[in-house]
């Protein structure tokens, strides 16, 4: 049962246009979301998260956006560059103050074409 | 670099064996997670532990187990390894038991032949 899904195996961008990465998940007890970009022979490196109670958070380039109606979230990355070239990971996580278990979509491997 | 330190880097041993991973959070971080990435595939939550107790569980088979030692240094343990347990292992640590996002360290990769 796979929770998190990340519908787009890959994602091809031209420098300097924005890149849209979309993630759905099915478990409405979801309730802190997170983005990962991951390079070959690296661990994934945290990008941006989201609490369930907003539906947008920006740091710099990068954009979350949340739809919980619809149990969407997005990654926008503006403008994008050729260092954004990665797999990027969806994560979401339920609410335990004791124990935080994330469960993390598919992957989807963004390439930002010079 | 994210502060988690993995050991080793690579791994190749034979169906049957056993092998220990080892993982060192973050300083200051309590909070030590593992993940597994078969090929493919996503990462999958296979444990969670929080200064040394047992936190969270996901699907990691009876073969496999894991530690957190006082000094917050944690290894998986996986044993009589088959083919399929090929895959990367990941750590990631959090100062805290939940609600905060996870560094991960470079992982090990296991090739079991």
């Amino acid at each position: 049962d796979q929770q998190v899904k990340q519908n787009s195996p890959s994602l091809s961008v031209q420098e300097g246009r924005i890149s849209i990465l979309n993630c759905d998940y099915t478990n409405s007890m979801f309730d802190y979301f997170l983005w990962y970009k991951k390079y070959p022979a690296e661990g994934p490196t945290f990008l941006i998260s989201i609490s369930s109670i907003k539906d947008k958070n920006e740091d710099g380039r990068f954009t979350v956006f949340l739809n919980k109606s619809a149990k969407h979230l997005s990654l926008h990355i503006v403008p994008s560059q050729p260092g954004d070239s990665a797999v990027y990971f969806c994560a979401a996580s339920t609410p335990n103050e004791g124990a935080q278990k994330l469960v993390f979509g598919q992957g989807t491997r963004l390439t930002i074409n010079p | 670099d994210s502060g988690v330190t993995q050991t080793p880097k690579h791994l190749i041993t034979a169906t049957g064996q056993r092998v220990t991973l080892r993982c060192s959070p973050r300083s200051g971080d309590l909070s030590v997670y593992w993940y597994q990435q078969s090929l493919d595939q996503g990462l999958q939550f296979l444990i969670h532990y929080y200064n040394g107790e047992e936190r969270a569980k996901g699907n990691i088979l009876e073969r496999f187990s894991a530690q957190q030692f006082p000094d917050l240094h944690s290894e998986l343990n996986l044993s009589s390894l088959e083919l399929g347990d090929s895959a990367l292992y990941f750590c990631a640590s959090t100062p805290f038991p939940a609600g905060s996002e996870a560094f991960f360290g470079q992982g090990t990769r296991l090739t079991v032949v």
